[in-house]
This record gives structure tokens, C-alpha cells and sequence, in this order.
């Protein structure tokens, strides 16, 4: 079982809106609406930003939103805060009780 | 409020096994599948596997079969994750994690134990 493909990074400016794509196939990310979004700060256990595609846990800022087209999903950040700067992590459910984790975007507020 | 709490630092040599523990509060252990997830330093996030603390039924990534085992005994709300044949690349820190609502797939790191790092080296 392959990575979910995302970009190894990228960056934006406070205020601004920036977005993290995350490309899996038509096994996982396509056929499933079982996408979840974590960040990780340096040193940190990762924290659940996003959960089936597009739902917030209790607690997370709703600046933080997430979607889905075809295999690749998005995770969306708007008004961008130094606190944002973080490792984000992609996960699908991939069928057969398996799960499948991309393989990270570092996150630069400028 | 849920807890999971996990036991410490690791230092084996290759070839060898480490079991580590993974202690949840707040909530009732058997409602809620178990996951166990791995980093590597400077590594992603990588899957590994888990069990229905209810059924003690698990699954494993296809990566680990036949070298990882989880388990777990309700009388003490503890799962564990059991790793053999050990190789320096499997130096990495292990989290246990719990979902955040009852589809067993579905952000599935809720909640996190704080990280055992197992260093492998001899």
C-alpha cells in the first residue's frame, strides 16, 4: 500500500489562506469518505484537525476545512496564523480494515 | 476527559522484541478500537495496525505482519503492541491512538498517547 502523495511543503503569509492537496487512488481516497487531516507541532504527538473529509472535532479552529474531488483531497487553512506552522498529515481509509497515511507537508508561515 | 498513556523510552538491540504499553482513562476501553502508528526520526506518520480491545480482534499493515502482535487485557483498560526481529530501521517512536467517534477508520487519532521512542542499536 502506497503513500498518499502530498507536497513536501508549503508556505504562506498571516491572513492568508493556503491549501494542502493530497493525492491518493481510486482504493482509498476515492472510494471512501474516511479522509482525516493531523497537524503536528515540532516534538508533539500529532493532533486531529479534519475527520471524514470535512468534519471538525470539538475544539479546532474553524479557519481549519477540509474536501474532496475524485482521489485527492484537501485540506484548506485560511487566515493564517503563526501558530499554523506545523507538519500536516494526510489519512485515508484504503479498504480491508487497512489505513494509509501521506507523507507529510512542512507548513511556513513567512 | 480521555487519556492515553504509554510506557517509556526503549533501547534494544536487533533482533530482539519490545512491548509497549498503552494505558486509556475516560471512556470505556472496549468501545473503541485501538490504533498503533509509528515515526521514524524526521520520518511521516506510518500505520501499523489495530485491535477491537472488545473482540481482541486485530489487523496489521501488511508491513509488519508476522512480525507485530497487539494485544490487550480490559481488566486494566491497557493495549499493547508487541514488535520482533527488530532492525535499526525500526528505531522510531510508537504511538497508540483511539478514534475520535465510533467508525473504528474514521480519524482514527482522536486521541494520542504521548509517543515511546524505541532506539534500536546495538
Amino acid at each position: 500500500q502506497s503513500a498518499l502523495t502530498q507536497p513536501a511543503s508549503v508556505s504562506g503569509s498571516p491572513g492568508q489562506s493556503i491549501t494542502i492537496s493530497c493525492t491518493g487512488t481510486s482504493s482509498d481516497v476515492g472510494s471512501y469518505n474516511l479522509v482525516s487531516w493531523y497537524q503536528q507541532h515540532p516534538g508533539k504527538a500529532p493532533k486531529l484537525m479534519i475527520y471524514e473529509v470535512s468534519k471538525r472535532p470539538s475544539g479546532v479552529s474553524n479557519r481549519f476545512s477540509g474536501s474532496k474531488s475524485g482521489n485527492t483531497a484537501s485540506l484548506t487553512i485560511s487566515g493564517l496564523q503563526a501558530e499554523d506552522e506545523a507538519d500536516y498529515y494526510c489519512c485515508s481509509y484504503a479498504g480491508s480494515s487497512r489505513v494509509v497515511f501521506g507523507g507529510g507537508t512542512k507548513l511556513t508561515v513567512l | 476527559q480521555v487519556q492515553l498513556v504509554q510506557s517509556g523510552a526503549e533501547v534494544k538491540k536487533p533482533g530482539a522484541s519490545v512491548k509497549v504499553s498503552c494505558k486509556a482513562s475516560g471512556y470505556t476501553f472496549t468501545g473503541y478500537y485501538m490504533h498503533w502508528v509509528r515515526q521514524a526520526p524526521g520520518q511521516g506518520l506510518e500505520w501499523m495496525g489495530w485491535i477491537n480491545p472488545n473482540s481482541g480482534g486485530t489487523n496489521y499493515a501488511q508491513k509488519f505482519q508476522g512480525r507485530v502482535t497487539m494485544t490487550r487485557d480490559t481488566s486494566i483498560s491497557t493495549a499493547y503492541m508487541e514488535l520482533s526481529r527488530l532492525r535499526s530501521d525500526d528505531t522510531a517512536v510508537y504511538y497508540c491512538a483511539r478514534p475520535w467517534g465510533g467508525i473504528a477508520v474514521a480519524g482514527i487519532g482522536g486521541y494520542w498517547g504521548q509517543g515511546t521512542l524505541v532506539t534500536v542499536s546495538s
